[in-house]
């Protein structure tokens, strides 16, 4: 069965700080992997997502994700916070043997002025 | 610009009374997921369909919820009767059918059962 973890429901930084959120996902095919970035009463929307071509994925709003199987990670990375990146993220997982999306607890961003 | 459309954004209703949660999909797209957000359990699937067939709906409560795709421009959650351990934000989300696209989510029907 796949799985999705996400270390740490919230994460501070300072604005101008690097942003590392944390996602570990477990599955016994080759993932398919989806960041997704929820601002306040919204939807979810797509971050960026890996589906096997380059391991590193570079996303909308200067985020970017580096797919490291030997670890089994996912991480989310920006260098630098802006105040409107506080939101909540959400990592998630597919698999060709399984389309529904495993979505991780999710990981709140605050930031700090 | 291509949107999944859920209505209504917000609801309130008191215990006992049925809810119906409307969304449409994207065109084209042949997959539609519904879920629940709470503060307590995060984000549930509560159904899965697919060309307008149910493929997974365990993750929801059949004594009260209902989900249903009477054509492939609309799809319901009912909740009969609703219960205030219901309040929560449903998302409904579709996506073209492929394993490795992503869904695309609406903003979303906040529901409070009073």
């Amino acid at each position: 069965a796949q799985s999705v973890t996400q270390l740490g429901s919230h994460v501070s930084v300072s604005e101008g700080a690097l942003v590392l959120l944390r996602c570990n996902y477990s599955s016994s095919v080759p993932p398919y992997l989806f960041w997704y970035v929820q601002y306040p009463n919204q939807g979810l929307q797509l971050l960026l997502k890996y589906t096997s071509a380059a391991t590193l994925v570079k996303g909308i709003n200067g985020f970017e994700a580096e797919f490291k199987k030997s670890e089994t990670s996912f991480h989310l990375t920006k260098p630098s916070a802006h105040m409107s990146d506080a939101a909540e993220y959400f990592c998630a997982v597919t698999s060709d043997s399984n389309y529904q999306l495993i979505w991780g607890a999710g990981t709140k961003l605050i930031i700090k002025p | 610009d291509a949107r999944v459309t859920q209505t209504p954004r917000h609801k309130v209703t008191e215990m006992g009374q049925e809810v119906t949660m409307r969304c449409q999909p994207i065109l084209g797209h042949n997959t539609v997921f519904w879920y629940r957000q709470t503060m307590m359990q995060g984000l549930e699937l509560l159904a899965y369909f697919r060309n307008r067939a149910p493929l997974d709906d365990s993750g929801m409560p059949k004594d009260r919820f209902s989900a249903e795709m009477p054509d492939a421009t609309l799809a319901t959650l009912k909740i009969q009767p609703s219960e205030p351990r219901d309040s929560a934000v449903y998302f409904c989300a579709s996506g073209p059918g492929t394993v490795n696209t992503e869904a695309f989510f609406g903003q979303g029907t906040r529901l409070t059962v009073v």
